[in-house]
Formats: C-alpha cells, structure tokens, sequence
C-alpha cells in the first residue's frame, strides 16, 4: 500500500535559519511527488513537484526539494526562512490509480 | 479567473440531515477531487473525477456521493449526516491529474467547515 510520512509533527525556527521538512514515502513504482503549503484557514498551494528527471527541484517561494530514491525521500529546503513561512506544509504522492496520497503535515513556525 | 470555490464557506447540520457541498473551477481543468481533512490526519482523498460524467471512489468514499455532471462542478453529498463527517472539505482541480504536464499540480479551493451535531 502506498503512504506517506512525515515524521515531525512541528518544527520552530528562528528567522533567516534554514530548513528541512522530512518526507519518506511507500510506493512500488516510480513516484510523483509534490509539496504543498497551507496557511491557516486557506487551501493549499502548490510549491513544489517532481515527475522525472534532475533530483533537485525548484519550487516557489525559495524553497527546494531533493529526491533520494535509495531512502525513498523528498526532503523540502530552504536556506533561510523567513517569518511568512510559517504554515502547515504536506508531502504528497500521486499513484497511478490517479489518486493523491497525502502526509499528516508538519506545521512550521518561525521565531523572530 | 476565480480559480476553485466552495460553497457554502461554513455549514451546521444535524445528525441524519443531507446536504450537498459545491465546487466549481474555471480553469477548463478535467480531475477533480474532494479531500477531507482532520486533525493530524493530513488529507484524505474521498472521491475523484477523471472526466465529466466520471467519479471514482477515494480512500474515504463512505456516507459521501457525488456527481459531476458538468465539467465545471464536483458535487459532494451527505445523505445522512454523522459527527463523524465533522471535518473541513477541500475541492481542488487539476489539468493532468498525476501526471506531468502544462500547470500539472492541483488547485485547491478555500474549504467548507462542516460541523454536524
């Protein structure tokens, strides 16, 4: 069965620190993957994807992510945060059935 | 180009009442879906649509139909209304659905707060 995890539930950092959100993923075929942000009380918007191809991808925002097969991961970067940023963040997969599986979210908030 | 709406914005029902939740897109687009969403469960798909004229169940899809009868509009009902669908709705569209592609990635809509008693 296809899933995805992200493994912190929150995260604080300072403003200008970077950041890493985790994301591990379950699925047997070659993944699509995406980041999505959501600040409160809004729908989510679209940072970031990934299909094929260069394993690094830029999304909006500054924000970065890396795919790493071997560990199954889509890591989201950003060099220096800025106090905007904070917002929940999810990982998801598409699965061929044209199904989009979701994280649980890792909600970010930026000390000044 | 208004993007994707919902509609209504807020909602109170009683158990065992029906109700239908809205969405409508003006960007062409042919997927659309209807995601729950849950306190530390992130979201969760619980119908979708490939077409006008199409719906397929989700990871979610009990208590809930649906109808997409128009290109521009994905209807969510609650026949019989439990606190446990107490949840807010997303609606999001996409041009490609998973798959890459001019504009691929979903557009979500503001969400429906839906509480029932």
């Amino acid at each position: 069965a296809q899933s995805v995890t992200q493994p912190d539930i929150h995260i604080t950092v300072s403003e200008g620190a970077s950041l890493e959100l985790r994301c591990n993923y379950s699925y047997g075929a070659t993944p699509y993957l995406f980041w999505y942000v959501q600040s409160p009380g809004q729908g989510l918007q679209l940072l970031l994807k990934y299909f094929s191809g260069d394993t690094l991808v830029q999304g909006i925002k500054g924000f970065e992510a890396e795919f790493k097969r071997s560990q199954s991961s889509f890591n989201l970067r950003k060099p220096s945060v800025h106090w905007s940023d904070a917002a929940e963040y999810f990982c998801a997969v598409g699965v061929k059935s044209n199904q989009f599986y979701f994280g649980t979210g890792t909600s970010l908030t930026v000390i000044p | 180009n208004a993007g994707v709406t919902q509609t209504p914005k807020f909602r109170v029902l009683k158990t065992g009442q029906s109700m239908t939740l809205l969405c409508a897109q003006d960007m062409n687009h042919e997927y659309m879906y209807w995601y729950r969403q849950d306190p530390g469960m992130g979201l969760r798909l619980i119908h979708y649509s490939v077409g006008e004229g199409t719906t397929a169940k989700g990871e979610v899809p009990d208590g809930y139909n649906v109808s997409r009868l128009k290109k521009q509009n994905f209807l969510l009902g609650l026949e019989s209304a439990a606190p446990s669908q107490t949840s807010v709705y997303f609606c999001a569209s996409s041009p490609t659905g998973i798959y890459p592609g001019h504009g691929s990635g979903q557009f979500f809509g503001p969400g429906t707060r839906l509480t029932v008693l």
